[in-house]
């Protein structure tokens, strides 16, 4: 069964420090990848996607994902964090041909100032 | 990307009653689905809701559990049936224009069950 792992469960950064959460999926064929987050109190929301092309995509708020197929991998990185990041990440994988989404069990950041 | 209301955002319900979730999209949407997040944990596909006929259930959810419905591209109600404090969970509805691609999430519905 495909299955979406999240290493990181529980990460406490100060502001500044660099932030890299990692990703992996067991699905070998064609992937769409993505990463939401869900800020306290608030929507689930898209961060960013991979679907095809440049392997190292760019989303919102500075954040920055690479997709590595030989490593079966989608790591989340941002160069320094603010308080704001404060968040719960998910991973989210989709394989061609399901149609099922299926998320990681999420990482819960933390950013003191 | 689409606009995604439900209702209500949050109830606590006896055992043994029932709860009906509504889903409102702003724009018609070519796929609805329902996820539930137990507590401490990652969201899980229930179903898709489809349009006019019956709704695609994953493995572990069945229809007289969690009876779905989809009159048409904007709306989808999800009902918890004979509730049980197992089913305390967030439940979520998504939408997109297929399975693979970007679905966009409502807030969600927090239930507590006594």
């Amino acid at each position: 069964a495909q299955s979406v792992s999240q290493h990181n469960h529980h990460v406490i950064l100060s502001e500044a420090a660099s932030l890299e959460l990692g990703c992996n999926y067991s699905y070998g064929g064609t992937v769409n990848l993505f990463w939401y987050v869900q800020y306290p109190g608030q929507h689930l929301q898209l961060l960013l996607k991979y679907f095809s092309g440049d392997p190292l995509v760019k989303g919102i708020k500075g954040f920055e994902a690479e997709f590595i197929k030989s490593k079966f991998s989608f790591n989340l990185r941002k160069p320094s964090v603010q308080w704001s990041d404060t968040a719960e990440y998910f991973c989210a994988v989709v394989s061609y041909g399901t149609d099922k989404l299926i998320f990681g069990t999420g990482t819960r950041l933390q950013v003191f100032p | 990307s689409a606009v995604i209301s439900q209702k209500p955002s949050r109830d606590i319900c006896q055992r043994g009653t029932s709860l009906t979730i509504q889903c409102q999209v702003d724009s018609q949407v070519t796929m609805m689905f329902w996820y539930r997040q137990q507590p401490g944990q990652s969201l899980t596909l229930i179903a898709t809701a489809n349009q006019g006929s019956e709704a695609t259930y994953e493995s572990g959810f069945v229809i007289d559990k969690f009876p779905i419905s989809r009159p048409n591209l904007t709306f989808s109600t999800l009902t918890v049936s004979n509730m049980s404090p197992e089913d305390s969970s967030i439940y979520l509805c998504s939408v997109g224009t297929s399975g693979s691609d970007t679905q966009y999430f409502g807030p969600g519905t927090r239930l507590t069950v006594l």
